[in-house]
């Protein structure tokens, strides 16, 4: 199973872009790159996900580099309330499956 | 928005005693998930369900838990015998197939 790193925390001021990068070097061709976020021990709420296109929801960005290894998603107006654990995972188990393997994450904090 | 309703809330229950958490999943989902997170530690997997049996599970869930379908709403997690090492936040997810999983607000058990 592919590991992920990510920084264990970062702060953002509000009204700025966040920019929170996963490095996933052993990363295997068919396995996605997801990202989740946990508020304050609330359910994990999903965000986006990618495989080799850099995608865009209404939540957030997520760019992947060409040769996969790395990716960044990008949350581009943080507010307050987008202070949260960050989870950045590379899915796991046959296709028909869905375990998810939570790190540590990173920790962000939006400052006004 | 469909979402994924977890009952109880907040569960305190005696050592040695039987506990069942309840699970609503998103009405037309198929993969049903069970993870739990002991207060400042990582989220982790317990058990995956699909087609009415655990299609897998981590090492944490013993003989001590079961999961079932009751009917076609309900998901539940059955501790028997609870420790108190089984205090923790417990999450329930689900998805269709080779999609996102959504996660409940999750029962927090405690056990005295």
């Amino acid at each position: 199973d592919a590991k992920t790193t990510q920084p264990p925390s970062m702060d953002c001021a509000e009204g700025r872009a966040a920019n929170l990068p996963c490095n996933h070097s052993t990363i295997s061709g068919n396995e996605y790159v997801y990202w989740y976020r946990q508020i304050h021990s609330q359910g994990p709420q999903y965000i986006i996900h990618g495989l080799k296109n850099n995608e865009t929801n209404e939540m957030a960005s997520l760019i992947i580099t060409e040769d996969r290894k790395s990716s960044t998603l990008i949350l581009p107006h943080a507010t307050l309330r987008d202070t949260a654990v960050y989870y950045c995972i590379v899915r796991v188990g046959s296709s028909n499956d869905y375990k998810l393997s939570f790190g540590a994450g990173t920790t962000v904090t939006v400052r006004a | 928005e469909p979402e994924v309703t977890q009952t109880p809330s907040h569960q305190v229950t005696q050592m040695g005693q039987e506990v069942i958490l309840r699970c609503v999943p998103i009405s037309n989902h198929l993969y049903f998930y069970w993870y739990r997170q002991i207060l400042g530690q990582k989220v982790e997997f317990l058990v995956s369900f699909y087609n009415n049996e655990i299609s897998e599970k981590s090492e944490i869930f013993d003989d001590q838990f079961s999961v079932e379908r009751p009917d076609g709403s309900n998901f539940t997690l059955k501790i028997r015998s609870t420790k108190l090492e089984d205090s923790a936040m417990y999450f329930c997810a689900s998805s269709l197939l080779n999609t996102e999983a959504f996660f409940g607000q999750g029962t927090r058990l405690t056990v005295v």
